[in-house]
C-alpha cells in the first residue's frame, strides 16, 4: 500500500550543483503535482502534469524543471541548486482533477541548499 | 483572483476542549473548499470537502466545518479534542477552472 513515494527523503546540496527528486504512485492517477512548503507560506504548485508526457507550470516554476516519461513517475530537477530553494517538497497525485478531486501527498523531501 | 487567509498561525488548546480553526476566503466565482491535515513529518492529507449539497462537512475523526457563502468562510470544529489532533492544518480553496489555492497553515497544539 505504497501509494505516493517520494525519494530521497533529506538532500544537502551546495549552491550552483543540481538534483533530481522522484515521485512514484502505484493507483494509476493522471495527474501528478511538486508543491513547496515554506514556513507561513503554505504549498505553493512548482509544476504538475496532467497525463503521461504532459508538464505545465504553476506558481513558482523558475528554478526547476520536470519531466513525465512514465505515468506513475513525475520528477523534479533542479539545474543550479540557489539557497532560496531550500524547502520541503512534495509530491501528490490525484484521481480527479485538483479542483475537485482528493490528493494525495508523498511525505515529502527536505531539501538544504549551502 | 482567489485567496485563502488562515487567521490564525497557532491555536494551542487543553485536551478535550472544544477548538475552531478559522478560514476565510475570497473567489468571485462559486468554489469547492478543502482542509487538508498535516501530522509530523508526513505529508497532507485529506480531512473533508464541500463541493456542493449540505454546508456542513464532517470528518471520520469527529471534525467539522461549515461552508458560509455569506462570509465566505470555512471554518473548522472540533467539540473535544485529543492529543492526537496535534497537527498543522490547511485550508484550500479551488473554483471550477482546476486552480487550487493553499492557506498558509494552522498549527493546532494540544497539551494534556
Amino acid at each position: 500500500n505504497a501509494g505516493v513515494t517520494q525519494t530521497p527523503k533529506f538532500r544537502v546540496l551546495k549552491t550552483g550543483q543540481s538534483m533530481t527528486l522522484l515521485c512514484a504512485q502505484d493507483m494509476n492517477h493522471e495527474y501528478m503535482y511538486w508543491y513547496r512548503q515554506d514556513p507561513g507560506m503554505g504549498l505553493r504548485l512548482i509544476h504538475y502534469s496532467v497525463g503521461e508526457g504532459t508538464t505545465a507550470k504553476g506558481e513558482v516554476p523558475d528554478g526547476y524543471n520536470v519531466s513525465r516519461l512514465k505515468k506513475q513517475n513525475f520528477l523534479l530537477g533542479l539545474e543550479s541548486a540557489a539557497p532560496s530553494q531550500t524547502s520541503v517538497y512534495f509530491c501528490a497525485s490525484s484521481f480527479l482533477a485538483r479542483s475537485t478531486g482528493e490528493l494525495f501527498f508523498g511525505e515529502g523531501s527536505r531539501l538544504t541548499v549551502l | 483572483a482567489q485567496s485563502v487567509t488562515q487567521l490564525d498561525s497557532q491555536v494551542p488548546v487543553f485536551e478535550e476542549a472544544p477548538v475552531e480553526l478559522r478560514c476565510n476566503y475570497s473567489s468571485s466565482v462559486s468554489v469547492y473548499l478543502f482542509w487538508y491535515v498535516q501530522y509530523p513529518n508526513q505529508g497532507l492529507q485529506l480531512l473533508l470537502k464541500y463541493l456542493s449539497g449540505s454546508t456542513l462537512v464532517e470528518s471520520i475523526n469527529g471534525f467539522e466545518a461549515e461552508f458560509n457563502k455569506s462570509q465566505t468562510s470555512f471554518h473548522l470544529r472540533k467539540p473535544s479534542v485529543h492529543i492526537s489532533d496535534t497537527a498543522e492544518y490547511f485550508c484550500a480553496v479551488s473554483n471550477q477552472g482546476g486552480k487550487l489555492i493553499f492557506g498558509q497553515g494552522t498549527e493546532l497544539s494540544v497539551k494534556p
